[in-house]
C-alpha cells in the first residue's frame, strides 16, 4: 500500500499524558499536512510542512504540541499533558506540494482522553 | 461567519434520487475546491476537485460559482453506497494550500 499511513490507528490515554503519533506519506510528497477532527465537525488545519521545513502553525496549536519532519519524510506529532479536550481524530496528509492539488488522507490517528 | 459554511442535514433519500449540496466560502481568495466525501470514523477521500467551468464524473457533477462565492455538488441516480458525509473544501495559495473544511453534510439513501 503507497497511500499515507498514520500509527496508531487508536490511543487510550490518561489525562496529563504525552502522546506521540507518527505520519508516514506518499512518497516523494514534498507537503505534509496534520489536521484535527471533532466529532460533527470537518477537520481543521495544525500545521504542514514542505520537505522538513515547518512552514505554518494553527493558532489550535498550543505550546503542549510539537511536530517535526526531521528527514523530510515521515512526520511525528507530539501532545504533552494531555488534556481532555484533546480528545479528536488526528489526520495527516500529503501531496506533491503546489498548484492546488488535493491532498490525500491517512486512516487516522483516534484519541481518547480518560 | 465560518469560512466553509454547508447545510447539515441529514438529507434523506431514496434509491434512485437526485440530490444537491451546496456551499459558501467567505474568502474571495480562495483558489481550489473540492468535494471529499467521509464515511463514519473514516477518513475524508477526494471526491472530486471542483473547476469554473464545472465538471462531472459519472454520477457526480460539481459546479462553481466565483461571483457568488458558492460551490455545489449534484448526485444523480443515488445508491446505498453514496451514504456518508460530503465535505466542502476550499484552499488559498498564499497558505500553503491548506485545506479549509465545511461541517459536511450527511446524506443517507434508503432502498
Amino acid at each position: 500500500d503507497t497511500g499515507v499511513s498514520q500509527d496508531p490507528r487508536h490511543k487510550i490515554t490518561k489525562r496529563g499524558q504525552n502522546v506521540t503519533f507518527r505520519c508516514d506519506p506518499i512518497s516523494e510528497h514534498n507537503r505534509l499536512y496534520w489536521y484535527r477532527q471533532t466529532l460533527g465537525q470537518g477537520p481543521e488545519f495544525l500545521t504542514y510542512f514542505q520537505n522538513e521545513a515547518q512552514l505554518e502553525k494553527s493558532r489550535l496549536l498550543s505550546d503542549r504540541f510539537s511536530a517535526e519532519r526531521p528527514k523530510g519524510s515521515f512526520s511525528t506529532l507530539e501532545i504533552q499533558r494531555t488534556e481532555q479536550g484533546d480528545s479528536a481524530m488526528y489526520l495527516c496528509a500529503s501531496s506533491p506540494g503546489g498548484g492546488g492539488q488535493p491532498q490525500h488522507f491517512g486512516d487516522g490517528t483516534r484519541l481518547s482522553i480518560l | 461567519r465560518k469560512e466553509v459554511e454547508q447545510d447539515p442535514g441529514p438529507f434523506n433519500v431514496p434509491e434512485g434520487a437526485t440530490v444537491a449540496f451546496n456551499c459558501t466560502y467567505s474568502n474571495s481568495a480562495s483558489q481550489s475546491f473540492f468535494w471529499y466525501r467521509q464515511d463514519c470514523r473514516k477518513e475524508p477521500k477526494l471526491l472530486m476537485s471542483v473547476y469554473s467551468s464545472g465538471n462531472e464524473d459519472g454520477r457526480f457533477t460539481a459546479q462553481l460559482n466565483r461571483a457568488s462565492q458558492y460551490i455545489s455538488l449534484l448526485i444523480r441516480d443515488s445508491k446505498l453506497s453514496d451514504s456518508a458525509t460530503y465535505l466542502c473544501v476550499v484552499t488559498l495559495k498564499s497558505s500553503g494550500d491548506k485545506l479549509t473544511f465545511g461541517t459536511g453534510t450527511r446524506l443517507a439513501v434508503r432502498p
